[in-house]
Parts: C-alpha cells; structure tokens; sequence
C-alpha cells in the first residue's frame, strides 16, 4: 500500500524559507518512471504544479517558480523535500506530495492529505 | 498553450448524467487524467490516460476524448459525488509534466 505524508511548519513569515517533507512508504523512489510531485492549493483556487523528482534524479520545475523551488530526495529515509525561498502571503496554500505512477501512464495515483502553510508576518 | 479550460460549475439532479469537459491544445497530443477533491479533502484519482479507470473507483465514472477536448461523464450521479473535479495533462515538451484544468465544482441537487 502507498502512502505519503507532508510534514512542515504551519507559519512562516515573509521572506523565510519553507521546508516541507514528504515522507513516503510502499513504493521505491529508485523504480524506474516512478516520481514524486508537490502540489498546491490556494485558499478556495485551483491545484498548482511545483515541482516533481523522477526516479531517475531528474527533476522539473513550474517555470515560473524555478527560482525559488529546489526538490531534493532521499532513498534511504523515503522522503522527498521541497525548499521554497523567499516566501510571500501569495504563497499560502495547502501544499500536496503525489506519488506519480507509471501503471496509472503517470497520473497522481496517491496523494497525501496535505499541509496547510500561511505566510504572514 | 498550457492552459487546461473546464466549466467553473455543473448541476445535476441525483440518478441524472453529469458531464465535464476539458479543452487544450495539448490534448491531442497528451492523454488527460481526472481527479475529484471533496470539501477538505485531498484529490482522487478517477480516470486515467482518457478514459482508464482505477481500481475501487465506481463505473459510473467514465472518460473519452475527442481533439482538443476531454470529457469526464458521472452516470447516476449520487450525493458523495458532489466534489471539485480537475483535469490534468502534461505539455508536449515536458516543460510542464504536470498540468491541472481550472476545475469545476459538480452540485448535487
């Protein structure tokens, strides 16, 4: 069975960095076409797209965030972390991890249940 | 484009058909995956690669694709179906793997 799990602060204060952790079980980020995604969702908007690690190491990035976004994982703790840098009200938002399947031809099979972070100072 | 176009809202009566659409450029090139989000919950996926559907999800749940437009179809639609419902496609470069539709609120009447 997969599941994943975001971890990280409720709170932090404009200009702050934000570290969120997925940790995951039932999957191995080493399978080939296996990925983990982040994703998030403003207040009463749609899902947005950040970030995603491919099985592989090979990562991508919302274009408009690239600045800002690093995604880095790690095998042997079964967790894959997200760092956004210099963080802005704009930002608040309930911040998904999504395991990318290729049985499902890459859809977001399982997600966790989410993280809510406020920016506010 | 990398723009995903649904309809903000459908309403539907229970036992009735609702229907979703979903428009891009890239769909003809890319397949669509569906998610439904319930109040407070996190996303689902419902269909996969246009009209694929995962285990444990009911079989009125439903997907086709025609051009430039994908369609999510809930026949006999019931009051747990009542949800936010999102497309999602990747762009032809891979720039965006991931791309979600501006989503549409499904009412149960």
């Amino acid at each position: 069975q997969i599941t994943l799990k975001e971890s990280g602060p409720t709170l932090v204060k404009p200009t702050q960095t934000l570290t969120l952790t997925c940790t995951f079980s039932g999957f191995s980020l080493d399978t080939y076409g296996v990925g983990v995604a982040w994703i998030r969702q403003p207040p009463g908007k749609a899902l947005e797209w950040l970030a995603l690690i491919y099985g592989d190491g090979d990562k991508r990035y919302r274009p408009s965030l690239k600045n800002r976004l690093t995604i880095t994982g790690d095998n042997s703790r079964n967790q894959v972390l997200l760092t956004m840098t210099n963080m802005d009200p704009v930002d608040t938002a309930t911040y998904y991890c999504a395991h990318r399947n290729p049985d499902y031809y890459y859809g977001l099979g399982v997600w966790g249940h989410g993280t809510t972070v406020t920016v506010s100072s | 484009s990398y723009e995903l176009t649904q309809p903000p809202s459908v309403s539907v009566s229970p036992g009735q058909t609702a229907t979703i659409t979903c428009s891009g450029d890239v769909l003809p090139k890319q397949y669509a995956h569906w998610y439904q989000q319930r109040p407070g919950q996190a996303p689902v996926l419902v269909i996969y690669k246009d009209t694929e559907r995962p285990s444990g999800i009911p079989e009125r749940f439903s997907g086709s694709s025609s051009g430039t437009t994908v369609t999510l179809t809930i026949s006999g639609v019931q009051a747990e179906d009542e949800a936010d419902y999102y497309c999602q496609s990747a762009d032809s470069t891979s720039t965006y793997p991931y791309v979600f539709g501006t989503g549409t609120r499904v009412t149960v009447l």
